[in-house]
């Protein structure tokens, strides 16, 4: 069993819904990341948390400690947010390395 | 322009070839990491480097070393490549860090398409 799962694996939407991507693990960590990844390759962090909430634009990202569990969100969705989105944790008993989900891949059509 | 570059952006070798894929950043940050990407497989880490000659194995460090000889540069060396090591690679840095590590967002090179034939 993987120790970062995401879902859904796919997911398809139309322009201005509202989109929620999970990232469920399954170990202690002392952050979280979420990435995107655009249909070129090239990757963009979006956020880091440990705790609570952020946001940034259309993006919000939140975490539950207790739960094991971040959601990211993403309002108002549009195309240009057709991408994979990538959670990553860092956990506590492996120093620093950095340990991946399987990615979401999202089309929001127009 | 705060950025990671890597180089090649694109290489194809042959098995037992030795190469090395440079990366660099110009933000003066501190910790630099090494991933590979495979599909099915996803993001995974080879090496990282919390500051100046210091470095960690991650999760698939078999066949790669690394050198952190200086605060910008962190090449990703292959010995002896062999095909089971074709993906793509990616190079990431971030700035700030403390004993838990990173405390902010990464910044990735745009990836490094390796073929080994």
């Amino acid at each position: 069993k993987n120790e970062v799962e995401q879902s859904p694996q796919n997911l398809t939407a139309q322009e201005g819904e509202f989109i929620t991507i999970n990232c469920s693990y399954s170990v202690g960590i002392s952050a979280l990341h979420w990435l995107q990844q655009h249909p070129g390759g090239g990757i963009v962090s979006l956020f880091m948390l440990s705790s609570g909430k952020k946001k940034h634009g259309r993006l919000i990202a939140t975490i539950n400690i207790q739960e094991k569990h971040s959601s990211l969100h993403i309002t108002a969705s549009h195309p240009r947010d057709s991408a994979v989105y990538i959670c990553a944790v860092r956990i506590k008993a492996a120093g620093n390395k950095l340990t991946f989900g399987g990615g979401t891949r999202v089309l929001v059509k127009p | 322009e705060a950025q990671v570059t890597q180089n090649p952006r694109y290489l194809i070798t042959v098995t037992g070839k030795k190469l090395t894929v440079t990366c660099s950043q110009n933000m003066n940050h501190e910790y630099m990491s090494w991933y590979r990407q495979d599909p099915g497989l996803g993001l995974r880490q080879i090496y990282y480097s919390m500051n100046v000659e210091v470095t960690d194995k991650g999760d698939v460090p078999e066949g790669y070393k690394v050198s952190r000889k200086e605060k910008r540069n962190f090449p990703l060396i292959l010995e002896s490549p062999s095909p089971n090591q074709t993906s793509l690679y990616f190079c990431a840095s971030s700035s700030y860090l403390t004993a838990s590590g990173p405390k902010v967002e990464q910044f990735f090179g745009p990836g490094t398409r390796l073929t080994v034939l």
